[in-house]
Order: structure tokens, then C-alpha cells, then sequence
């Protein structure tokens, strides 16, 4: 069945750029039949939707976030990307990558999550 | 502040029922999208547990019940049990901001 795998790095410096990975198995990004999205939580808050991508790249980012957000896919390697640059104290989070059917307006599946700081 | 409302926490005893509301307006529950809920279980991702308003994923038991109403939308918890201690999220889209958006979660205690 079908898992989504988040990864990279925990800590991450002020004004550096976050770059996290999710890797999908049991299902191909390529069959076109999902959006992969991100999704984060503030420590100890609530759910925020950062932007999802399909399996041709195209991409829709959160309006708040979207001069700072960059997604990829690369299909050979199964697995979609999310770039937010110029990052402060307020962008710790934990990071979840999850997917939504084309038709559907929830997220089915979510990865484990990542907790990305943000520090000096 | 959340565009969708959802009270801060919930409490219940075992085998009891209770009731999470999640508020929103015009451009998202009163346009006509369907209301979801998660369910997260302490430093566990969330899990899909209500789509569509009323329905319920393969695997989720009957006592998770969901329903919508107007701007507004209801989880109702029957027979509570000590594992349905969680953190319950409501999701829907909002045709104004062009988002997918979260109400504050609710924290369900059972006593």
C-alpha cells in the first residue's frame, strides 16, 4: 500500500533555504492520479497547506508563503520536493508531505512528518 | 486565528458521547466544499478519519460520525474510548484565499 516518506535536514540556519524530500512507495507519482502536497504544524499549533505539486510539476502554492516556496518532482526517483528560501525563526515546523486524489478535496495519506528548525 | 473555528478541547468518560464543532462562513463551508476531519494521535502524523461531511475511510469504527449543516460542521464521538484521546483536526477549501485551510484542532480528553 501506499506510504510517503519525508526527508532532509533538522536544522536549518536563518535566511538559509529549507529542502525537504518526499518519498513515495507503493504507488507511481507518475500515474497522475494524485496531488502531492505540504503540509506543516507549528510546535504545538495548528495544520497550515503550503502548496501541492502534480506529476507534470505544475504547482500551487499557499498565497502566504508563495514568493518563498519552490515544489519538484522528479518521477524517475518517485519522490516530490519543497524549497522555502529565506527562512526565519517562524518557519519551525514539523513538515508532512501528504496526497489528495485528483477528485477529492482531502489529504488520503500523510507521511510520518519532519521537524525542521530553524536556528543559529 | 484559523479560518475555521473549532473549540480549544472536549472532554468525556468512557463509553460517552461528545461532540466537536467546527465553524466557518461563507467562502468555504457555506460555499459547498466538504468538511473533513483528522484524527492525531500524540506524535503521530494525522489520519484521515471523516471525508466528504459524513463518511468514513476503510478501517475507521462507526462510532466516528460526521455531519454538516449551513456554515458548520459536527464530529460526533460515540462510546468513547481511552484510544480516541487525540487531537482532532477539521479541513475544508476556501474559495476566497484559493487554500486548503485547518480549523485550530481540538484536544479530546477522556477522563
Amino acid at each position: 500500500q501506499k506510504q510517503l516518506q519525508e526527508s532532509g535536514p533538522g536544522l536549518v540556519r536563518p535566511s538559509q533555504t529549507l529542502s525537504l524530500t518526499c518519498t513515495v512507495s507503493g504507488g507511481s507519482i507518475s500515474s497522475g492520479d494524485y496531488y502531492w502536497s505540504w503540509i506543516r504544524q507549528h510546535p504545538g499549533k495548528g495544520l497550515e497547506w503550503i502548496g501541492h505539486i502534480d506529476h507534470s510539476g505544475s504547482s500551487y502554492h499557499n498565497p502566504s508563503l508563495r514568493s518563498r516556496v519552490a515544489m519538484s518532482v522528479d518521477t524517475s526517483k518517485n519522490h516530490f520536493s519543497l524549497k522555502l528560501k529565506s527562512v526565519t525563526a517562524a518557519d519551525t515546523a514539523v513538515y508532512y508531505c501528504a496526497s489528495r486524489e485528483n477528485a477529492d478535496w482531502y489529504f488520503d495519506l500523510w507521511g510520518r512528518g519532519t521537524l525542521v528548525t530553524v536556528s543559529s | 486565528q484559523s479560518v475555521l473555528t473549532q473549540p480549544p478541547s472536549v472532554s468525556g468518560a468512557p463509553g460517552q458521547k461528545v461532540t466537536i464543532s467546527c465553524t466557518g462562513s461563507g467562502p468555504n463551508i457555506g460555499a459547498g466544499y466538504g468538511v473533513h476531519w483528522y484524527q492525531q494521535l500524540p506524535g503521530r502524523a494525522p489520519k484521515l478519519l471523516i471525508y466528504d461531511n459524513t463518511k468514513r475511510p476503510s478501517g475507521v469504527p462507526d462510532r466516528f460520525s460526521g455531519s454538516k449543516s449551513g456554515t458548520s460542521a459536527s464530529l460526533a464521538i460515540t462510546g468513547l474510548q481511552a484510544e480516541d484521546e487525540a487531537d482532532y483536526y477539521c479541513q475544508s477549501y476556501d474559495s476566497n484565499l484559493s487554500v486548503w485551510v485547518f480549523g485550530g484542532g481540538t484536544k479530546m480528553t477522556v477522563l
